[in-house]
This record gives C-alpha cells, structure tokens and sequence, in this order.
C-alpha cells in the first residue's frame, strides 16, 4: 500500500532531550516536507527538500533539523525541544511539484514537551 | 496569509450535494486551487485541484468561475464520513511547492 508512515504515533518528552520524529514514504516520491499544526494557526511548513541531500526552511524552521541522507527518508530532528514544540505534526511527499501531483501526508505525531 | 476565504462551517444531510464555496480573490494566473480535507486530527487528504477548467474525480467536482476568483467544491452524495474540516489552498507554486493552509471550513453531515 502507498504511504507515508510516521514514527512514533504520540511522544512525551522533556524539555532539552533530543528526540527524532521519522517519515518514510514508499512511493519513490522525490518531494518531502514537515509541516506543524497548532489551534488557531493552521497547518505551518517547517521544511522541506526537493530530493536526496536537497532541503531548505519553510516557514517555521527554529528550533528543528532535517536530513535527506536516503529518498525515501525525511527525519525531523528536534535538538534540544522546548514547550512551545508542542504540536502535532505531519510528514508529506509528492511525486513532484506539488501544484502538479498534490501531496500525501501520513497520519501525524503528537508531540508533547513537558 | 492563505489567500483563500472560507465560511467557518456548513452543514448538510446525508445523501444530499455539499457545496463549499472558497473565495480566492487574488489568485495569480499560474497558481492552481486545491481542496484537502482533514478528519479528525488525521493527515490531510488530497481531494481534487485545478487551474481554470471544472475538473472532476471519484470524491468531488471542482467548479472554477471564469474569473478564477472563487471556486465551489461539491460531494455529490455526502455520507456521515465526509464529515471533516476541508482547506481550499491556492497553491505558491516554484521551487518550494508549500501548502498554505487557512482554518479551512468545518463540514457536518447530519443523518
């Protein structure tokens, strides 16, 4: 089956453990992003990558890292997390462009930093 | 800024046409409309996207005025699991292809 799949599902942490959200996708998609969505704010892009060893920031990169080391993974690394990290998050891939072929997103991770 | 506008719900009955109406007043020629929907806290799920023709899937017609400044997205025959928050998002295209996503509006289908 076609998926994004995210790892862990839900994650409790403390503030300043560094933790690592994994995206894997197996549709040979070349595009990923990470988005964040909080109450009121919608969903935010935090970054994305175009393909292997290709990333930039979206809108809310602070406080957040990516790597591309593989295509079909796009891991979210949160250094040192802090409170307002809270969030539930959602990977997403595409074939291309997004314009073009839209986006999958998997089933989110909630992340709470205590 | 999600360049699209929406009202904050509606609802309809089970079997009946839903009608989701979406201003985009300041859409760029190049730039396409798309709906997601999202149910529950799940991952978003792509239902359909255009440019300036109506376009037509399995879920959903998209009807697009000439003047490309509103679109309309219509479920056919709403069932009680189409009831979600849908997103109408003009879509930044370029290099970086992002989904801007506003509050989107909350769609309950009633039995």
């Amino acid at each position: 089956e076609a998926q994004v799949t995210q790892n862990p599902r839900y994650l409790i942490t403390v503030t300043g453990k560094k933790l690592t959200v994994t995206c894997s996708q197996n549709m040979n998609h070349e595009y990923m992003s990470w988005y964040r969505q909080d109450p009121g704010l919608g969903l935010r892009q935090i970054y994305y990558s175009m393909n292997v060893e290709v990333t930039d920031k979206g809108d809310v990169p602070e406080g957040y890292k990516v790597s591309r080391k593989e295509k079909r993974n796009f891991p979210l690394i949160l250094e040192s997390p802090s409170p307002n990290q809270t969030s539930l998050y959602f990977c997403a891939s595409s074939l291309g462009p997004a314009e073009v072929y839209g986006y999958t997103f998997g089933s989110g991770t909630r992340l709470t930093v205590v | 800024d999600a360049k699209t506008t929406q009202p904050t719900s509606m609802d309809c009955a089970e079997g009946r046409a839903a009608n989701l109406p979406c201003n985009h007043s300041t859409i760029s020629g190049n730039e396409y409309v798309y709906w997601y929907r999202q149910i529950h806290s799940q991952g978003p799920q792509y239902i359909i996207h255009g440019l300036k023709n109506n376009e037509t899937n399995e879920m959903a017609s998209l009807i697009i005025t000439e003047d490309r400044k509103s679109s309309t997205l219509i479920l056919p025959h709403a069932t009680l699991r189409d009831t979600a928050v849908y997103y109408c998002i003009v879509l930044t295209t370029g290099a970086n292809s992002k989904l801007t996503f506003g509050k989107g509006i909350t769609l309950s289908v009633r039995p």
